[in-house]
């Protein structure tokens, strides 16, 4: 079966840098992704890790550990619209690429 | 601009009485997905159709079905909806099965 797990709240202060953790266990592996969710509105997408590594794209980070079954989403200098939930996605390959999310970790941002 | 649209964005329906809820792509791409969120939980895929190809998740209940009459648009029909089906529905496309998958805004249901 397919478990992700991910911290379900965290806080942190405008400004600052937090780091959102993620691990996974699935029958084949083709991809993580990590994606934004502001209360009531869909997923936007984030970033993509497949292969072992550090993905930078502006304020936003990715890290992938396959072989810990392992990723973080990393925030810099964080902004009051960055309060929203962060989903961990991953991209199984038992034949179906199917796309499983985890809960979420929802992030308050605090002046 | 190109986008992945849904209709409509709130719904209400009586507790079994059949609802459609529709999505369209501009973005000409070859997979569309139906997914489930409840308040607080993961979005969970119900099935997605790669072109005319059909995909069921083993545990989508039969209640749900899906059309793709043509690659723009895609429903999710519920035959007869419980309270439990209350929930935000989110339609994505991608271009390629396990691609990067863009999501439209979601049909918030409803069940009176």
């Amino acid at each position: 079966g397919q478990n992700i797990d991910q911290p379900t709240e965290m806080t942190a202060t405008e400004g600052a840098i937090v780091q959102i953790n993620c691990t996974y266990q699935t029958s084949g592996f083709n991809g993580l992704f990590w994606y934004q969710q502001h209360a009531g509105e869909a997923p936007t997408f984030l970033s993509y890790n497949v292969l072992d590594g550090l993905e930078e794209k502006g304020r936003f980070s990715s890290f992938l550990s396959r072989s810990k079954g392992y990723s973080y989403l990393l925030l810099k200098e964080l902004q009051m619209k960055d309060s929203a939930s962060y989903l961990c996605a991953v991209l199984s390959g038992a034949g179906s690429y199917q796309l499983t999310f985890g809960k979420g970790t929802k992030l308050s941002v605090i002046p | 601009d190109a986008m992945v649209i849904q209709n409509p964005r709130y719904q209400v329906t009586q507790f079994g009485k059949p609802v459609t809820l529709s999505c369209s792509q501009t973005l000409n791409h070859n997979v569309m997905y139906w997914y489930q969120q409840k308040s607080s939980q993961a979005p969970k895929l119900l099935f997605h159709y790669y072109d005319k190809d059909f995909n069921n998740e083993a545990d989508t209940p039969d209640n749900f079905q899906s059309r793709r009459p043509n690659t723009s648009f895609c429903f999710l029909d519920i035959r007869s909806p419980g309270l439990g089906d209350a929930a935000m529905y989110l339609c994505a496309t991608s271009r390629r099965t396990g691609g990067e998958q863009y999501f439209g805004p979601g049909t918030r249901l409803t069940v009176t």
